[in-house]
């Protein structure tokens, strides 16, 4: 079993719509956990960060962890074609960071 | 600019010769963490660093493959004799050492070998 994984996708939305990503992770002991956007021939830039059980809203952006069941989402309202990239979620352990592979977001016009 | 910082941004060698890519931490971050990147793939971890120290070193080949993080200046990710399959994109990482906070990535460098 992998340490974080991820649905690859692509997943495709339509402008507008609601995407919703999904990550799960192992170590039931980790404690922080952030979402990345990774544009196609970039670098991954942090988007959110969240440590407690329950819902962070930034903006379109809405992370979701839920640590009794191990998973951790983002939700971004509004989907528009400039969000098209690939989403890595990251998991915080004693002092290494869990990358998952990613999920390919498309916001179809 | 107060980014991680790497140089070269593209990089061509040779089979057979050395590369070398370098990394400065964001300010205030003392930890240093190399990826690389395969076309399409996801992000590798290969080592990661604190000032004149290796903490883990699990994702680097075992072979010509060497990091290091001086007192003074950047880290430095060294691959010697490289071939084909090293070519990719790498990518460094810096944070201020609690896990806490996230890791705030470089460009990174793309290595071509021809």
């Amino acid at each position: 079993q992998k340490e974080v994984e991820q649905n690859s996708g692509p997943l495709s939305v339509p402008e507008g719509a609601i995407a919703s990503l999904n990550c799960t992770y192992s170590d039931r002991g980790s404690q922080s956990f952030f979402w990345y956007r990774q544009y196609s021939g970039k670098s991954p830039e942090l988007i959110m960060s969240i440590y407690s059980n329950g819902d962070k809203e930034d903006g379109r952006f809405t992370a979701q962890l839920n640590k009794a069941s191990q998973y951790v989402s983002l939700l971004i309202r509004d989907s528009q074609p400039s969000d098209s990239a690939t989403y890595l979620c990251a998991v915080s352990g004693t002092y290494k960071y869990i990358f998952g592979t990613g999920t390919r977001l498309k916001v179809l016009a | 600019n107060a980014g991680v910082m790497q140089n070269p941004r593209h990089l061509v060698r040779r089979r057979g010769q050395e590369a070398r890519l370098r990394c400065s931490p964001m300010k205030g971050h003392s930890h240093v963490y190399w990826y690389r990147q395969l076309p399409e793939e996801g992000l590798k971890f290969m080592v990661y660093l604190q000032k004149e120290n290796i903490i883990d070193e699990s994702g680097m080949p075992k072979e010509r493959f060497s990091a290091e993080f001086p007192k003074e200046g950047p880290s430095i990710l060294r691959i010697q004799q490289v071939v084909r399959g090293d070519s990719a994109a790498y990518f460094c990482a810096s944070s201020p050492g609690r896990t806490d906070q996230p890791q705030h990535f470089g460009d990174g460098t793309r290595l071509s070998i021809l």
